[in-house]
C-alpha cells in the first residue's frame, strides 16, 4: 500500500527566506506527482504537476523535483512571503487505478 | 474555462438525518469526478470516483453512497449520518485519467451531532 510522507509537519519561518518541503513516498510505480496548496477552510488548489517521467517542474518562485527512485519529491519556494502561509499538500497517482495518495501536509507560516 | 461548484459550504446536521451534498463542473465534457474527505489530523481520504454518467465506483466501504445523474453533476448522499461521518468534504474533478491536474470545489464542512 502507497504511504505518502511530508516533513516537516509545520514549519514557520521569516518573511524572505527559501525553503524546502519534503514528501517521500513507499511505492515508485507512481503517474505522476503533485503539489497542492490548501487555506484554512477552503479547497486545495493545484500547483504543480510532475511526469513520472521528468525531474522537475517550475511555476514562479515555486520549483518541484522528483526523484522517482528513491520516493522523494521537494517542493522549493524562494524568497518566501506571507501570503505563503497555507498547507501544503503533495499526492501521488498510481500507475494503476485513480486514487491519489495524499500526505497529511506540512503547514507553513511565513512571519512578516 | 472551467469552473466547479460545490455547496453548501457548511452543515450542521443531526444523527440519522439524510445527506445530499451536490458539485457540478462548468466548461468541460466528461470530465472523472470524485468525492474525498478530509478529516481532522488524517490525509485526504478518496470516497467516490466517477468516469461517466451513472458509473461509480467506490473506495471505501461506508454509510455513504454517490451518484452520477448527468454528465457535470456528481451528488453524494447518505440515508441516516452517523456521528463518525464528520469531516470536510471536498469535490473534485480532472481530464484524463491521472494525467491532468486535479481542481477541487471549495469544500463542505460537515458536523453531524
Amino acid at each position: 500500500k502507497q504511504e505518502v510522507t511530508q516533513i516537516p509537519a509545520a514549519l514557520s519561518v521569516p518573511e524572505g527566506e527559501n525553503l524546502v518541503l519534503n514528501c517521500s513516498f513507499t511505492d515508485s510505480a507512481i503517474y505522476n506527482l503533485q503539489w497542492f496548496r490548501q487555506d484554512p477552510g477552503k479547497g486545495l488548489t493545484s500547483l504543480l504537476l510532475i511526469q513520472s517521467s521528468q525531474r522537475e517542474q517550475t511555476s514562479g518562485r515555486l520549483n518541484a523535483s522528483l526523484d522517482k527512485s528513491s520516493g522523494r519529491s521537494t517542493l522549493y519556494i524562494a524568497a518566501s512571503q506571507p501570503g505563503d502561509s497555507a498547507t501544503y499538500l503533495c499526492a501521488v497517482t498510481p500507475s494503476s487505478g485513480y486514487a491519489l495518495n495524499f500526505g497529511k501536509g506540512t503547514s507553513l507560516l511565513v512571519t512578516p | 474555462s472551467q469552473t466547479i461548484h460545490q455547496w453548501p459550504a457548511t452543515l450542521v446536521q443531526p444523527v440519522g438525518s439524510p445527506l445530499s451534498l451536490e458539485c457540478t463542473v462548468e466548461g468541460t465534457s466528461n470530465p472523472n469526478l470524485y468525492w474525498y474527505r478530509q478529516a481532522a489530523g488524517r490525509g485526504l481520504q478518496l470516497l467516490f470516483y466517477s468516469v461517466g454518467i451513472g458509473q461509480i465506483s467506490s473506495e471505501v466501504p461506508q454509510n455513504l453512497s454517490a451518484s452520477r445523474p448527468q454528465d457535470r453533476q456528481f451528488i453524494l448522499s447518505s440515508k441516516k449520518l452517523l456521528l463518525s461521518d464528520s469531516g470536510f468534504y471536498l469535490c473534485a474533478w480532472s481530464q484524463g485519467r491521472g494525467d491532468e491536474k486535479l481542481f477541487f470545489g471549495s469544500g463542505t464542512q460537515l458536523s453531524v451531532l
